[in-house]
C-alpha cells in the first residue's frame, strides 16, 4: 500500500510570515493527525481528525496554527505568523481507527523540515 | 498534565551487547506502543502491548507492559549497527502520549 504522503518535505522561511503544508493519509484511513517534533523530542500531538471532524485540538497553538481535513481524505496544516519557535519537523500520520479505542498503529509520513529563520 | 518519560536519553554500546530503554508514564495507561526512528526518518511502529504484565517478543527484541500499566520496557538482546535509532514509546489515554525517547548508537 502506498503510504502517508508529505509535502514539502523542507521549507524555510523568515519569522512572521506564513507557511502551509500538506497531507495525504493512506487511502481507507479515517484518522489523520498532525504531530510536532523538535530536534531531540519525541512527537507532540497538535490535532487529530476523525474523517472531516476534529477530535482534538487541545494543543493546538489556534492563534497562529490552523488545520482543516475538508472531504475527510487529505489534510492541511497552516502557521501564520510564523515564529522561531516553530522550527521542527511536521509529521502527518493516519491510522485505521481512531485513538479512542488506541487499537490502531500510526503511519507516519516523511514530514516536513520547517525552519524559521 | 499526561507525561512520558524514557531512560536512558542516549545509549551507546558496543555491537553485540544488550540494550534496555524504560518508559514511565505518571497515570495508568490503556496500551503502549513504541517505535522506531532511524536518523533523519520517521517514527515506525514496532509493536502495541494492551494487557496488564504483557510480554512480547520479535526476534532479539522484548517488550513488556507493567502489572500497574504504567510502565513498559524495550530490550534488544545482542544488538546490531541495524538497531541504531531513536526508539520512542507511545502511551495511550485519550490520545497518544509519546516518550521522551532513547538514542541508540551501536559501535562496530
Amino acid at each position: 500500500e502506498a503510504g502517508v504522503a508529505q509535502s514539502p518535505r523542507y521549507k524555510i522561511i523568515e519569522k512572521r510570515q506564513s507557511v502551509a503544508f500538506w497531507c495525504n493519509p493512506i487511502s481507507g484511513h479515517a484518522t489523520l493527525y498532525w504531530y510536532q517534533q523538535i530536534l531531540g523530542q519525541g512527537p507532540k500531538l497538535l490535532i487529530q481528525f476523525q474523517n472531516n471532524g476534529v477530535v482534538d485540538d487541545s494543543q493546538l497553538p489556534k492563534d497562529r496554527f490552523s488545520a482543516e481535513r475538508l472531504k475527510g481524505v487529505d489534510s492541511t496544516l497552516k502557521i501564520q505568523p510564523a515564529k522561531l519557535e516553530d522550527s521542527a519537523v511536521y509529521l502527518c500520520a493516519s491510522s485505521l481507527t481512531g485513538s479512542s479505542t488506541g487499537a490502531s498503529p500510526l503511519h507516519f509520513g516523511n514530514g516536513t523540515r520547517l525552519t524559521v529563520t | 498534565g499526561q507525561q512520558v518519560m524514557q531512560i536512558p536519553q542516549y545509549q551507546h554500546v558496543q555491537e553485540g551487547e544488550d540494550f534496555t530503554t524504560y518508559c514511565n508514564s505518571s497515570t495508568t495507561l490503556s496500551n503502549i506502543q513504541w517505535y522506531k526512528q532511524r536518523p533523519g526518518g520517521h517514527p515506525v511502529f514496532l509493536i502495541q502491548l494492551v494487557k496488564s504484565g504483557e510480554v512480547k517478543k520479535q526476534k532479539r527484541l522484548t517488550f513488556q507492559f507493567g502489572e500497574a500499566k504504567k510502565n513498559s520496557s524495550l530490550h534488544i538482546t545482542a544488538t546490531q549497527t541495524t538497531d541504531v535509532g531513536t526508539y520512542f514509546c507511545a502511551g495511550h489515554r485519550n490520545q497518544f502520549y509519546f516518550g521522551t525517547g532513547t538514542s541508540l548508537t551501536v559501535i562496530p
